[in-house]
């Protein structure tokens, strides 16, 4: 079955920082793949997503490569802010006779330091 | 721009109670999904639901769950009889059609069970 692998947390950065965050995933065929990020108390939001190999997805300074020969999609930041601590998902959303379902991954704590 | 709600925010009952978890996807959308988050772990997939019928279920979703679609606008969770083991965030979300369509989550509701 599908699954995704993200590096565990929580990761503690100052802040103007350079974030990485490792995923890498397996799925069958042609999976979509995303990040979501949970800030404290509340819901999911898409952070950005890319739909085919070589595909960067990028928002708010984050930027992710969707790598298929080595099946990864790490997040990275150049610079980050004491904002921008939340729990990152790497997820994939694959699709099966039409239809679809979202695997995530365990989450990654960011905590950001002034 | 057009969200996916829930209610309640945060629901608290007692072992062996009925709860009802209730959605509201986005109007035009024709396919939703319930998934949990166990404090501290990961989001999981619940189940999906189109066309009046469920889709697909996990393993998770037994017959302790249901879920409905009583009108033309509320998508709810059932869980009969809960354990303390359903404590957890749940989250609903849509999408406008089964395929490749992004799946939008709602801000998710806290069931604690005592």
């Amino acid at each position: 079955g599908n699954s995704v692998t993200q590096m565990e947390g929580p990761v503690t950065l100052s802040e103007e920082a350079f974030l990485t965050i490792n995923c890498t995933y397996t799925a069958t065929g042609y999976p979509s793949l995303f990040w979501y990020v949970q800030y404290p108390g509340e819901g999911l939001q898409l952070l950005l997503k890319a739909t085919k190999a070589d595909d960067k997805g990028s928002n708010k300074g984050f930027e992710a490569t969707y790598r298929k020969e080595t099946t990864s999609f790490h997040l990275e930041k150049g610079s980050v802010q004491v904002s921008d601590s939340a729990v990152y998902f790497c997820a994939l959303k694959s699709i099966t006779g039409g239809y679809q379902k979202v695997t995530f991954g365990t989450g990654t704590k960011l905590q950001v330091i002034p | 721009e057009p969200e996916v709600t829930q209610t309640p925010s945060h629901q608290v009952t007692q072992m062996g109670q009925e709860v009802i978890l209730r959605c509201v996807p986005i109007s035009n959308h024709l396919y939703f999904y319930w998934y949990r988050q166990i404090l501290g772990q990961k989001v999981e997939f619940l189940v999906s639901f189109y066309n009046n019928e469920i889709s697909e279920k996990s393993e998770i979703f037994d017959d302790q769950f249901s879920v409905e679609r009583p009108d033309g606008s509320n998508f709810t969770l059932k869980i009969r009889s809960t354990k303390l083991e359903d404590s957890a965030m749940y989250f609903c979300a849509s999408s406008v059609n089964r395929g490749p369509y992004e799946q939008y989550f709602g801000p998710g509701t806290r069931l604690t069970v005592t």
